[in-house]
């Protein structure tokens, strides 16, 4: 049973460009959730996506925008990158609110130069 | 607003040892509590879930408790290994469906 595929796993880009994550979930998980990891701090929680929607949003501005497709896999979108958006994101897959708890990828290491 | 708070922020211990990590959160109205291992640069390994009826789980050389009305968990590791060197998280789902996070464990075992 394949757990939370994230693909690329690291990734160089400039100031300024854009980047796309992709995320599958777990077999039998409809929710995903991302997250920003900078080095030595906990997971900031960015947003949530269900049914194909955004659900919930944690504190980051509308350049980080993402996308949920029918088969559950879901994207995140950041635009106009800056040197503080170096981190590790990290996708999170779950059911029922996650009452059943979450599935972590391995996340995908952004770097911006 | 719920917070989480894991102490202590870093454990160095000789190879062998029991040891306890602890968690501990101001609202009570969670669904869950959940700890996660995490490997320098890597993803989130989820080590033990405890639903909020649950008193504790086990898992290997792992134990985790939950008293609710108190406010705290507990992740027990018994006998323990290099190996076992990691970052330890606990997060629990607040009432709202959100996952909240505690900063953090950073465990060192000397061989």
């Amino acid at each position: 049973d394949a757990g939370v595929t994230q693909s690329p796993t690291h990734l160089i880009k400039t100031r300024g460009q854009q980047v796309t994550l992709r995320c599958s979930p777990k077999s039998g998980h409809d929710t995903v959730s991302w997250y920003q990891q900078a080095l030595g701090q906990g997971p900031q929680f960015i947003f949530q996506y269900y049914e194909e929607e955004e659900r919930q949003r944690g504190n980051f501005p509308d350049r980080f925008s993402g996308h949920q497709f029918p088969n559950y896999s879901s994207e995140l979108n950041v635009n106009a990158l800056l040197l503080g958006d170096s981190a590790l994101y990290l996708c999170a897959s779950s059911r029922q609110g996650g009452t059943y708890g979450y599935t972590f990828g391995s996340g995908t290491r952004l770097t911006v130069v | 607003k719920q917070e989480v708070t894991q102490i202590p922020a870093a454990l160095s211990v000789p190879e062998g040892e029991n040891l306890v990590l602890n968690c501990s959160f101001t609202d009570s109205a969670i669904y869950n509590l959940q700890w996660f291992r995490q490997d320098p640069g890597k993803g989130l390994t989820s080590l033990l879930l405890i639903q909020s009826s649950q008193r504790e789980q086990t898992s290997g050389r792992l134990n985790a408790s939950l008293d609710k009305s108190s406010g705290r968990s507990t992740l027990y590791i018994a006998a323990s290994q290099p190996g076992d060197s990691a970052t330890y998280l606990c997060a629990v789902l607040d009432s709202n469906y959100q996952l909240i996070w505690g900063a953090g464990t950073k465990l060192i075992i000397k061989p």
